[in-house]
């Protein structure tokens, strides 16, 4: 059972470089979003989407950008790294529909930019 | 909006005490309930959840009650042991609107529990 899988889970970036953190899922969710963890912060939406093309900011989009050209696939990519970004990244799925159905999240993405 | 307060710890208890983590929350209408739990390097289980009022989500030994009136989801647990140790993360997800598509986190209580 893949559920829902980020690569890469560790990395070090030197501020100004740009990359992507993919994630994809295999449980055919409609929903899939991206969270930020800090410390003292509990976790904080990026982005999300509620379906393939269709895209949307949450609460601390800058910085990020996301594109849904599949399902299953869900990148986030940050263009211009910046010190504040280092962080841990957590992709999140869930079928739509009732506010009970459960969020899955994958294991997590270590980023430090230096 | 949408927000969630849980006890902000640490919590270091011995093995074998029992735990409570407070949590209350604040949302228009009816929300869904859960406790997420992190343990060290991983990422986040669901722990247990509740969707309405009066449910009680159990799982692991550890147990939540959805109380509306107090817009509490309280997490307990009789009798804790050192694999319990982690941060536990209460969530609500709202049942309409642009919550419906999140959850809206409170900022963890870290446990420890000592032999």
């Amino acid at each position: 059972n893949a559920g829902v899988t980020q690569t890469p889970k560790f990395q070090v970036l030197k501020t100004g470089q740009s990359m992507t953190l993919q994630c994809a899922q295999d449980m055919n969710h409609e929903y899939m979003s991206w969270y930020r963890q800090d410390p003292g912060m509990g976790l904080r939406l990026i982005h999300y989407s509620v379906g393939a093309g269709i895209t949307d900011q949450g609460e601390v989009p800058n910085g990020y950008n996301v594109s849904r050209s599949t399902t299953e696939d869900f990148p986030l990519r940050l263009l211009s790294a910046a010190p504040s970004q280092t962080s841990v990244y957590f992709c999140a799925s869930s079928y739509k529909g009732q506010s009970g159905n459960t969020i899955y999240f994958g294991e997590g993405s270590w980023l430090t930019v230096v | 909006g949408d927000s969630v307060t849980q006890m902000e710890g640490p919590v270091t208890l011995s093995e074998e005490a029992f735990l409570t983590i407070n949590c209350t929350y604040t949302a228009t209408g009816y929300p869904s309930l859960f406790w997420y739990v992190q343990y060290p390097g991983e990422g986040l289980q669901l722990l247990l959840k509740a969707t309405k009022a009066d449910d009680k989500g159990s799982n692991k030994g550890f147990e939540a009650t959805y109380r509306k009136e107090t817009t509490s989801f309280h997490l307990e647990k009789g009798s804790v042991q050192v694999s319990d140790s982690a941060v536990y993360f209460c969530a609500l997800r709202s049942n309409s609107g642009a919550g419906s598509y999140q959850l809206t986190f409170g900022k963890g209580t870290k446990l420890s529990v000592i032999p």
